[in-house]
């Protein structure tokens, strides 16, 4: 089946330090990838996307690269900020979206001053 | 505006009781889907709509029900409530069948406790 495993979490840091959060799919067909992110006592807000393998994602500073070969789509930044603090969310979506988003287990990500 | 709102945002009620979470969208999409959100459980597809006429089951759908008033309004009813239902509650929507189906947008969510 399709599925979505990400790096367990807390993740805590200190402000401009680099940020890794792995998630790595399952998937039939090629897959669109794709991060959210929750802040806290919000809803999950699209951060980033990739259609196709080796298409880089961007936003806000954070980047992803489709990694087919190692079905992969780690998310990174290089300099992480107090306001950055959230939880993070991997998903994957089959079908050209006739079925409805996979999401790992989430990340919480904690950055301290 | 938000594009997508749940009402109500928070509610406490007791086990046994009918509750009824709504979401209405102003997106014009014409998919909707109702998510719960545990610690370390990451969301939980419960119910999906990809139109007016169509109502799916998600992974866990039992003990809850769903009703797609109109392409606007989708609400998720909990028949008879139970403490294991305490969660938060998500709203998201997507286009249809013209355009991005696969880029979903959230409500706020509702903070549902069950005594």
């Amino acid at each position: 089946g399709n599925s979505v495993t990400q790096m367990e979490g807390p993740v805590t840091l200190s402000e401009e330090a680099f940020l890794t959060i792995n998630c790595t799919y399952t998937a039939t067909g090629y897959p669109s990838l794709f991060w959210y992110v929750q802040y806290p006592g919000e809803g999950l807000q699209l951060l980033l996307k990739a259609t196709k393998a080796d298409d880089k994602g961007s936003n806000k500073g954070f980047e992803a690269t489709y990694r087919k070969e190692t079905t992969s789509f780690h998310l990174e930044k290089g300099s992480v900020q107090v306001s950055d603090s959230a939880v993070y969310f991997c998903a994957l979506s089959v079908n050209s979206g006739n079925t409805p988003l996979v999401f790992g287990k989430g990340t919480r990500l904690s950055v301290i001053a | 505006d938000a594009d997508v709102t749940q009402t109500p945002r928070n509610r406490i009620t007791k086990t046994g009781k009918r509750i009824m979470l709504e979401c209405s969208q102003t997106k014009g999409h014409d998919r909707m889907y109702w998510y719960r959100q545990d610690p370390g459980l990451g969301l939980r597809l419960i119910y999906y709509s990809f139109d007016v006429k169509d109502i799916n089951k998600g992974e866990i759908s039992d003990g809850y029900s769903v009703s797609r008033q109109a392409q606007a309004k989708f609400s998720l009813s909990l028949e008879s409530a139970i403490p294991n239902q305490t969660a938060l509650y998500f709203c998201a929507t997507s286009e249809g069948r013209r355009g991005v189906r696969d880029t979903q947008y959230f409500g706020p969510g509702t903070r549902l406790t069950v005594l």
